[in-house]
């Protein structure tokens, strides 16, 4: 079965630090990965996808960036946080179209970011 | 934990009763829906989902209904349990190709009285 993981699962930084979360899918090979910030009692914003390693789509303009350096891994970064950039961060995988009889995204549990 | 159910619709329901909670979504074209549940501070959690030639479809104690003439979809839970409490939230889906794109919506929160 495939699994979802997301360190860390909390983390407080300052304002001007740098920023590094991890996203790892184990159970399945070649699938999209997406980076979604939620706001509290808001919707889920979508930050960046990624079809392929090395492949990065941005849906918006921000601070943040994003990589894919293995099929299985993606990293969201920043190189100066701001205080807008507090919120609850979401990693999702979803099969790669055509190989499976779903498109659904799986979310794993999340990274709560705090910049003070 | 991650307050996630702030300023979003509540659905009060007594244990045991059946919940309805309802969505309209906003693309014609959208061809594929699914439902998640959010418990306060984790990720979304895949429930169920429905494709556009169907309107009605069932798991476990969960049915979802699809009206796309009204672009309206709906999940009820039958016997609703406390763990059940959560916020609901349904999201759209299209396109082809290498990325279909999502659209979530903001959610309703659940609170089974016990």
């Amino acid at each position: 079965s495939q699994t979802i993981h997301q360190w860390p699962a909390t983390l407080v930084q300052p304002v001007g630090s740098p920023l590094s979360l991890e996203c790892t899918v184990e159970g399945t090979s070649n699938p999209n990965l997406y980076w979604y910030r939620q706001a509290a009692g808001r919707g889920l914003q979508l930050l960046f996808y990624s079809v392929g390693i090395g492949q990065i789509s941005s849906e918006v303009p921000q601070n943040l960036s994003a990589s894919r350096p293995q099929d299985r891994q993606f990293i969201l970064s920043s190189k100066k946080l701001l205080l807008s950039d507090s919120g609850f961060y979401l990693c999702a995988w979803s099969p790669r179209p055509g190989t499976s009889h779903t498109d659904t995204q799986y979310f794993g549990p999340g990274t709560r970011l705090t910049v003070l | 934990g991650e307050s996630v159910g702030l300023h979003l619709p509540t659905l009060s329901v007594q244990e045991g009763d059946n919940s309805i909670i309802n969505c309209a979504y906003s693309n014609s074209a959208s061809d594929y829906f699914i439902w998640y549940k959010q418990e306060s501070g984790k990720g979304p959690q895949f429930i169920i989902d429905i494709r556009s030639n169907m309107d009605k479809r069932q798991g476990q104690r969960v049915t979802v209904l699809l009206n796309k003439t009204v672009k309206h979809l709906s999940l009820q839970i039958a016997a609703t349990q406390p763990g059940d409490s959560a916020v609901y939230f349904c999201a759209e889906a299209w396109g082809s190709g290498g990325y279909q794109k999502v659209t979530f919506g903001t959610g309703t929160k659940l609170q089974v009285i016990p």
